[in-house]
């Protein structure tokens, strides 16, 4: 158990809907960050948040947003749902601002689109 | 941006046989290169890391080499063992002040016994 938490584990919806995937970083872990699984593009980054704040955007398509709130838990909303959207996303989060360090991960929220 | 690149993407190899996985970053900036390991239904848990300043590091059969100039580094793995199995992820941070970590699409380690 990494200590991360993520809801929900499942998802299936349809097309051009809305959905908010959550994440509980470990205790104490200010970092979050929010990647996608599919099957042939690996682990992509989408965002990092650090203590609430924005610090790093990879290849975050503009239907996806995502905030972390004081509390530390962080929310990745996507939209306008489409086909390809379909994906293992996890959260992991760390102790600092940088990646140089272990990220702990979650166990990942399956989106499916139908 | 860093682009990271890792072959090959599956690996068979018979119980008792090492096991290379090497990966290739285009970031000269990038310093920190941790190896991560899935296995089926859960996130990747980190299994070895290196950083820039050192060109190999061992952890019991897990071993990892660095070289900066060519900017590859490799994942090895000795007497390996059906447990081995899993998917295994190579990365690099994004940019020198290492904000966010960018992986490889992974290789799939098969270890048969």
């Amino acid at each position: 158990d990494s200590g991360v938490t993520q809801t929900p584990k499942h998802l299936i919806t349809a097309t051009g809907q809305r959905v908010t995937l959550r994440c509980s970083p470990r205790s104490g872990d200010l970092s979050v960050y929010w990647y996608q699984q599919s099957l042939d593009q690996g682990l992509q980054f989408l965002i990092q948040y650090y203590n609430g704040e924005e610090r790093a955007k990879g290849n975050i398509l503009e239907r996806f947003s995502a905030q972390q709130f004081p509390d530390l838990h962080s929310e990745l909303n996507l939209s306008s749902l489409e086909l390809g959207d379909s994906a293992l996303y996890f959260c992991a989060s760390s102790v600092a601002s940088g990646a140089t360090g272990e990220l702990f991960f979650g166990e990942g929220s399956r989106l499916t689109v139908l | 941006g860093e682009n990271v690149e890792q072959h090959p993407s599956t690996l068979s190899v018979q119980e008792g046989d090492s096991a290379v996985i090497k990966c290739t970053y285009s970031d000269s900036a990038s310093n920190y290169f941790p190896w991560y390991k899935q296995e089926l239904g859960k996130g990747p848990q980190l299994i070895i890391d290196i950083r820039s300043n050192v060109g190999e590091k061992k952890d019991q059969r897990i071993a990892v080499t660095l070289n900066k100039t060519a900017k590859h580094f490799s994942l090895h793995i000795t007497e390996t063992q059906p447990e081995d199995s899993a998917v295994y992820f190579c990365a690099a941070t994004l940019n020198q002040a290492g904000t966010a970590l960018i992986f490889g699409k992974g290789t799939t380690l098969s270890v048969s016994s």
